[in-house]
């Protein structure tokens, strides 16, 4: 299987502040990353598909970038609705496994 | 509006089966691959499985560690996916959540669409 591995697992920050969360795999998954947020008690909501494609109606204030087994996601000015656990995600082979999380918290 | 709705959850028994439904609405259910993923209490999210729609034979896979316990199946003329859990083991204590698959240029797989969620306890 095909391990991720994200950092930092936690990550204090303000609002208006640009944040960086870094995925990295295992093993080369070209641009095989997708991105997700999750708020407690909700389901997760796909922010970045393939690496760097914003899902509709996402804000662009998210980015997504990197192939191959280092990848980051970056949001650029941290609004309040924000914080959150993001995690990324592997599609290039099965099982598609996730990051362990990077909880988003308000400084 | 895409619309995924989970139900079945419920406290089971170690050794029990339980089956959960996926209700989905807004879009042409028999069209997608469905997809089942759960989450631990406190835990990350751990993919389960999928069942590719009728166009491609509407074939399976699973995590290894639910192969042979855990079986997927659809019914396209309900638009309900469904997750058979056989002999359920407290480990499988989870939410889970069934999710729409979407493929772009034929091979990137994302999962854009998420229900709710349904807790399954299982426990003695």
């Amino acid at each position: 299987d095909i391990q991720m591995t994200q950092s930092p697992s936690s990550l204090s920050a303000s609002v208006g502040d640009r944040v960086t969360i870094t995925c990295r795999a295992s093993q080369s998954i070209s641009d095989y990353l997708n991105w997700y947020q999750q708020k407690p008690g909700k389901a997760p909501k796909l922010l970045i598909y393939v690496a760097s494609y914003l899902q509709s109606g996402v804000p662009s204030r998210f980015s997504g970038s990197g192939s191959g087994t280092d990848f980051t996601l970056t949001i650029s000015s941290l609004q309040p609705e924000d914080f959150a656990t993001y995690y990324c995600q592997q599609s290039y082979s099965a099982p598609y496994t996730f990051g362990q999380g990077t909880q988003l918290e308000i400084k | 509006e895409v619309q995924l709705v989970e139900s079945g959850g419920g406290l089971v028994k170690p050794g029990r089966s339980l089956r959960l439904s996926c209700t989905a609405s807004g879009f042409t259910f028999g069209d997608d691959a469905m997809s089942w993923f759960r989450q631990a209490p406190g835990k990350g999210l751990e993919w389960v499985g999928f069942i590719r729609s009728k166009a491609y034979g509407g074939t399976t896979e699973y995590a290894a560690s639910m192969k042979g316990r855990f079986t997927i199946s659809r019914d396209d003329s309900k638009s309900i996916a469904y997750l058979q859990m056989n002999s359920l083991k407290t480990e499988d204590t989870a939410v889970y959540y069934c999710s729409r698959r979407r493929v772009w240029t034929g091979s990137y797989y994302y999962f854009d669409s998420w229900g709710q969620g349904t807790l399954v306890t299982v426990s003695s």
